[in-house]
């Protein structure tokens, strides 16, 4: 089976840290992705990456970056979090091919910005 | 642009009856369509998922859900709900770019005794 781990689940920081998610996936997919998941708006994209050192801007990237050093890991970090970017957050990957696949996603991390 | 409507936040059903969830879509070509299910504090399961061919799609723990283009609809369906099916649930359309998902608001579901 397909894992996607995320290894933080928890996590409680302060205004103006600097918060890095990481998240691994083990299937040597392509295409990795971040959303943010928060009552009544559902999944939003903030990132995703096709390949290694690639990375696109979604629908809400504004206040975050990513890294993708390695095809297996890819790296959300919030420079300086805020109060607002509480939320779960999570990460998802799919592999390439010629046909739609589907998409696998991590547990999620609960980030709590106080 | 692509979107994903799920008009009803909460639906609660009695264990054992029938159970429909509604998702509509807006999408000018042919839609890659899925349901996902989220238990409390976990992450997202595909349910199902349609791509083409046959427009009654069958999934996991025994879901299916009904393509209809005219409609712009893609809702789940369950004969027989229980009570470990109490959970949230997310229609997503595939978007322009190849394998990114637009998803909907959610639906969360209680299954009353």
């Amino acid at each position: 089976d397909v894992k996607v781990t995320q290894s933080s689940r928890y996590l409680v920081k302060r205004t103006g840290e600097k918060v890095f998610l990481e998240c691994v996936q083990d299937m040597d997919h392509e295409n990795m992705f971040w959303y943010r998941q928060d009552p009544g708006l559902g999944l939003r994209l903030i990132y995703f990456s096709y390949d290694v050192k690639m990375k696109e801007k979604g629908d809400i990237p504004e206040g975050y970056s990513v890294s993708r050093e390695k095809k297996e890991r890819f790296s959300l970090i919030l420079e300086s979090a805020s109060t607002n970017q509480t939320s779960m957050y999570l990460c998802a990957s799919t592999i390439t091919t010629g046909e739609r696949n589907t998409i696998y996603f991590g547990e999620g991390s609960w980030l709590t910005v106080v | 642009a692509q979107s994903v409507t799920q008009p009803d936040i909460h639906i609660t059903v009695s264990e054992g009856a029938s159970l429909e969830l509604r998702c509509n879509y807006s999408y000018g070509a042919t839609p890659y369509l899925f349901w996902y299910v989220q238990s409390p504090g976990q992450g997202l399961q595909l349910l199902l998922k349609y791509f083409s061919g046959d427009t009654l799609v069958q999934g996991i723990k025994g879901f299916e859900a009904e393509f209809k283009r005219s409609q712009s609809s893609f809702n789940l369906r369950k004969p027989s709900v229980h009570w470990s099916d109490a959970a949230e649930y997310f229609c997503a359309v595939e978007g322009d770019s190849s394998y990114k998902l637009i998803f909907g608001s959610g639906t969360r579901l209680l299954v009353r005794p």
